[in-house]
């Protein structure tokens, strides 16, 4: 079965900084996907950023950019120049014959 | 463009009452539907799917079910609930059919129920 594992539970970064969330998935799926949603404290998941198995380039979404490593399994998302507004817990998902399962997710906090 | 609603937004229903969650999306044809269940502070649960008008898949067993009697509307539903039933429930849709579980899923506003 899919698993997806989320390291940090919690991270800071200062405001217009860059920040990388950790995100690392076990699967045994030729081809699946693999997300990034935001979550602010509203509840609404907010999708982020895409990569496919097969996108020979990283994905990027404005200042989210996804770090895909796929011989270690590993696709972390990039924030770069962090706003106030960016703070909200952030949650890594793979797809592929199965639908979305779901990391433990990373609250994220911007400081000014 | 596509849009998703769900109601109510919050709930609170004493343990033993029943439930029905609605979800309805509008500007696509015949999209994958799905229930997700969040815990306070926790990631989110899949329970049930659906790519077709009477097709639902359960992912988690429980006291929920779900239904699909139109192609964009999916309702969850329990006849009696239980304490553990409490959560934030979220609908969300994709693309038709099984090979769109890559596709991107987008979210409804979710509805916050308390049973107590």
């Amino acid at each position: 079965a899919q698993k997806i594992t989320q390291t940090q539970p919690g991270m800071f970064v200062q405001e217009k900084e860059a920040v990388t969330l950790d995100c690392t998935y076990d699967t045994s799926d030729p081809s699946y996907g693999l997300f990034w949603y935001k979550q602010p404290s509203s509840g609404e998941m907010i999708f982020l950023i895409y990569q496919g198995s097969y996108d020979q380039q990283n994905a990027t979404e404005g200042r989210y950019s996804l770090n895909f490593q796929k011989a270690r399994k590993s696709a972390n998302l990039v924030i770069s120049a962090s706003q106030l507004g960016d703070s909200a817990m952030y949650f890594c998902a793979h797809s592929g014959n199965t639908p979305l399962v779901f990391g433990k997710g990373t609250r994220l906090s911007v400081i000014a | 463009s596509q849009t998703i609603h769900q109601w109510p937004a919050t709930l609170v229903q004493p343990v033993g009452s029943p439930l029905s969650l609605e979800c309805t999306v509008e500007g696509t044809s015949n999209p994958n539907l799905y229930w997700y269940r969040q815990a306070a502070g926790r990631g989110l649960q899949l329970l049930f799917y659906s790519v077709g008008i009477g097709q639902i898949s359960s992912e988690v067993p429980q006291n929920l079910s779900a239904s699909r009697p139109q192609d964009r509307q999916f309702i969850l539903s329990s006849k009696k609930l239980l304490l553990s039933d409490s959560g934030f429930y979220l609908c969300a849709w994709s693309g038709a059919g099984r090979m769109a579980f890559t596709d991107t899923q987008y979210f409804g506003p979710g509805t916050r129920l308390t049973v107590l």
